[in-house]
C-alpha cells in the first residue's frame, strides 16, 4: 500500500522562500508528482521526479530522494498568487502503476 | 476552448436520485479518470479507463458506476445519490507518452440532500 504525509498548513511571507515536504511509505516506487490547485479549482501539474536530485523549473523546484521516502517542493519569490494547496501523489511500481496515489494536500497561504 | 471539461459545473440533489456526471476531452489520451476530493481526505480514485472496453474500479467505487462511450467520453453515474456522496468530483486524462501526467477537468461540484 501507499502512505503519503505533507503538512496541513503552512503561513508564508510574500517574497520569501517556502519549502514543503512529503514523505512516503510505498511498496513501490515509480515517480513522484507536485499539483497545485487553487480553492474551487482542478489541480495543475507542477513537476515530475523519478530519479534522486533537484529539479528545477522557475521559481519552483521539486527535490527527490528514493532512499529516503522524501521529496519537498521548493517555492522561491513567493506571490501572493502562490496561495493555495499543494499536492504530492507517488505513482507505485508494477501492476497499480496506472494509480497515483495522492496525499491529503498542504494549503499555503501568503501574507503581504 | 478547455482540453478536458465537465459538466455539469455544479448540481444539487435529493437523496435516491440518479445523477449523472459527465467528462469529455480533446486531448487525444486513452486513459480517463474519475475522483472524489473531500475537505480534509484529498483526492481519492473511483474508476479509470483505458479504452472503450476497459474499465477499472479505483479505491472507491462503491456506489458508482461508469460508462466510457467514446475515447473522448467517460460519464460517471451515482444510482441512487446519498448525502455522504457530497463531494467535488474531477475527471482526468492521462498522456501515458510520455511521464503519466494527469490533467484535470475543472471538476463538478455535487451536493446531496
Amino acid at each position: 500500500g501507499q502512505n503519503i504525509d505533507q503538512p496541513t498548513e503552512m503561513t508564508a511571507t510574500e517574497g520569501a522562500i517556502v519549502q514543503i515536504n512529503c514523505t512516503y511509505q510505498t511498496s513501490g516506487f515509480n515517480g513522484l508528482f507536485w499539483y497545485q490547485q487553487h480553492a474551487g479549482e482542478a489541480p495543475t501539474f507542477l513537476s515530475y521526479n523519478v530519479l534522486d536530485g533537484l529539479e528545477e523549473k522557475g521559481r519552483f523546484s521539486s527535490f527527490l530522494s528514493r532512499s529516503k521516502g522524501y521529496s519537498y517542493l521548493l517555492l522561491k519569490e513567493l506571490q501572493m498568487k502562490d496561495s493555495a494547496s499543494y499536492l504530492c501523489a507517488v505513482r507505485p511500481s508494477g501492476a497499480g502503476s496506472y494509480q497515483l496515489t495522492f496525499g491529503k494536500g498542504t494549503k499555503l497561504s501568503v501574507i503581504p | 476552448d478547455a482540453d478536458v471539461t465537465q459538466t455539469p459545473r455544479n448540481r444539487i440533489t435529493k437523496t435516491g436520485k440518479r445523477i449523472m456526471l459527465e467528462c469529455s476531452q480533446t486531448k487525444g489520451h486513452d486513459r480517463m479518470y474519475w475522483y472524489r476530493q473531500d475537505p480534509g481526505l484529498g483526492l481519492r480514485l473511483i474508476y479509470y479507463s483505458f479504452d472503450v472496453k476497459d474499465i477499472n474500479k479505483g479505491e472507491i467505487s462503491d456506489g458508482y458506476s461508469v460508462s466510457r462511450q467514446a475515447q473522448a467520453k467517460f460519464s460517471l453515474s451515482l444510482e441512487s445519490a446519498i448525502p455522504n456522496q457530497t463531494a467535488l468530483y474531477f475527471c482526468a486524462t492521462v498522456d501515458s507518452s510520455a511521464t503519466d501526467t494527469q490533467y484535470f477537468g475543472p471538476g463538478t461540484r455535487l451536493t446531496v440532500l
